[in-house]
């Protein structure tokens, strides 16, 4: 059964580096792992999409093993803002080929 | 705003009754997602289309729910017959198709804010 798991929280502080990973068997081969952001009552954000090694944007990094049974998210110097909840995004091939959505995981930031 | 638009935004409806719900896409993408999310959980898949072609549906989607996408530009998303369990929020997300060199695989996708459903 494909799957993906997150931890379902995380608590940082402001100026901190936070690092979510995302745990995801039965991976499709040709496809991108994607992280996205969402506030409450607004539909997900995209943050950063990548196929494999690591990947840099403006606002994160993504680093993906060689096996891609796995991925971090990693958010350089959270602020406040930052606070919300994180969804990895990957396609598998099951019975059917099919977007599954990580369980999300909720990160805090504190001053 | 991502430039997805879906309507209604809050839909109450009593047990039995039929939606649709409406989404309206960027206009240069080709592929269309419909997702169910409820409280405390992640979006799950529902449907996508590429342009009117709808390829994939998730075992979610039972035989009361049917997407359209007539002319590959907006999209539709019926429940007929709801029940309570068919509250949650549906969102809609669009987003271009991967290049051949890349698979052809799932690119940025743009969500709509979402359409929240509630079955009385």
């Amino acid at each position: 059964l494909a799957k993906t798991t997150q931890p379902i929280s995380m608590d940082s502080y402001e100026g901190q580096e936070v690092n979510i990973t995302c745990s995801h068997n039965n991976i499709a081969t040709n496809d991108y792992i994607t992280w996205y952001q969402q506030f409450p009552s607004q539909g997900p954000r995209f943050i950063i999409q990548g196929y494999k090694t690591k990947v840099t944007n403006e606002v994160a990094s993504l680093f993906i093993p060689a096996d891609r049974k796995s991925s971090t998210l990693s958010l350089p110097r959270v602020s406040l803002s930052d606070t919300a909840v994180y969804y990895c995004l990957v396609a598998v091939m099951d019975s059917s080929y099919k977007l599954i959505f990580g369980s999300g995981t909720r990160l805090l930031v504190r001053p | 705003d991502t430039g997805v638009s879906q309507n209604p935004r809050h839909k109450i409806t009593k047990r039995g009754q039929n939606v649709t719900f409406r989404c309206d896409p960027i206009s240069e993408h080709n592929r269309l997602y419909w997702y169910r999310q409820t409280l405390g959980q992640g979006p799950e898949f529902l449907t996508y289309f590429q342009n009117e072609a709808q390829l994939e549906k998730s075992r979610l989607l039972s035989d009361r729910f049917s997407a359209e996408r007539p002319k590959g530009s907006f999209s539709t998303l019926e429940i007929q017959r709801t029940e309570q369990g068919d509250s949650a929020m549906y969102l809609c997300a669009s987003s271009l198709r991967g290049s051949i060199k890349s698979g052809g695989g799932f690119l940025e996708q743009f969500f709509g804010p979402g359409t929240r459903l509630t079955v009385l």
